[in-house]
C-alpha cells in the first residue's frame, strides 16, 4: 500500500513562473491537506480539500495560491506568478476519515520549491 | 487561535540519556494531540494520538503522555537512530486541521 505520492520532489523556478506541485493520497483517503514550511519555521496549514471540494482554505494566501483535487487524478496546489518568499517545502497530507477518532493524517516527502 | 509551544528547541543527549520533550497547547476543545516525527529532507512520519487527558501510548522506546494543557514525549535510554526533529500538533473538535509547534531538534550521541 503505496504511501502519500508528491511531485516533483524538488522545482525551480524563476520568479514570476508558475508552480504546480501534484500529490495523490494514500490508497482508499478521500481528504487531502496542504501545508507549508518555511525555512526555520514550523508547519502551517494552507488547505484541506475533499474530492471536487474545498473544505477549509484559511490558511491560503488570499492571492496567488489555489488548489484542487478533481474526482480523477491528484490533488494540485498552483503557485502563480512565484516570488522568492514562496520557496519552503510543501507537504501533501492524506486522512482516510474527518471528524472522527480515527482522523490520522499521513504525510508525503514534500515539494521543495526553489524561487530564483 | 490554538497555539502550540515546544520546549527544549534543540536537546543533545548521550546514548542511553533517557529525557523528555515538552508540548504545552492552548485549543478551543480538543479532539486530538498528535506526535510526528521528521528526518532531515523528509516528511513527518505518524508516531502517536492522544484524546483525552491521563491517556499514554508507547513504542519502542517512546512514551507520549496527556494533560489538559500539555503532552509530554518521553524518550527512554535512546539510540542514535531517534536523532530526529520531533513535532507536536493539536487538532481541534470543530476542524480537521492540525496546528503544529515550532519541533524540538534531538541529537542522541553514541
Amino acid at each position: 500500500n503505496a504511501g502519500v505520492m508528491q511531485n516533483p520532489r524538488h522545482l525551480v523556478r524563476r520568479r514570476g513562473q508558475e508552480a504546480r506541485l501534484r500529490c495523490s493520497p494514500m490508497k482508499g483517503h478521500s481528504h487531502v491537506y496542504w501545508y507549508r514550511q518555511l525555512p526555520e519555521e514550523g508547519l502551517k496549514f494552507m488547505v484541506y480539500l475533499q474530492k471536487e471540494n474545498i473544505i477549509d482554505e484559511s490558511g491560503m494566501p488570499k492571492e496567488r495560491f489555489s488548489a484542487e483535487f478533481p474526482k480523477e487524478g491528484p490533488s494540485i496546489l498552483r503557485i502563480q506568478q512565484v516570488v522568492r518568499g514562496d520557496s519552503a517545502a510543501y507537504f501533501c497530507a492524506s486522512s482516510p476519515l474527518a471528524g472522527s477518532g480515527k482522523n490520522i493524517q499521513y504525510f508525503g516527502a514534500g515539494t521543495r520549491l526553489s524561487v530564483l | 487561535e490554538d497555539q502550540v509551544t515546544q520546549s527544549p528547541e534543540a536537546l543533545r543527549l548521550q546514548e542511553g540519556e533517557s529525557s523528555s520533550l515538552n508540548c504545552s497547547y492552548t485549543v478551543s476543545g480538543l479532539r486530538g494531540l498528535f506526535w510526528y516525527r521528521q528526518d532531515p529532507g523528509k516528511g513527518p512520519e505518524f508516531l502517536f494520538t492522544l484524546y483525552s487527558a491521563g491517556e499514554e501510548k508507547e513504542k519502542e522506546r517512546l512514551k507520549a503522555t496527556l494533560t489538559k494543557k500539555e503532552s509530554f514525549l518521553h524518550i527512554t535510554a535512546p539510540k542514535p537512530e531517534d536523532s530526529a526533529t520531533y513535532l507536536c500538533a493539536v487538532q481541534q473538535a470543530a476542524g480537521n486541521k492540525l496546528t503544529f509547534g515550532g519541533g524540538t531538534r534531538v541529537l542522541v550521541k553514541p
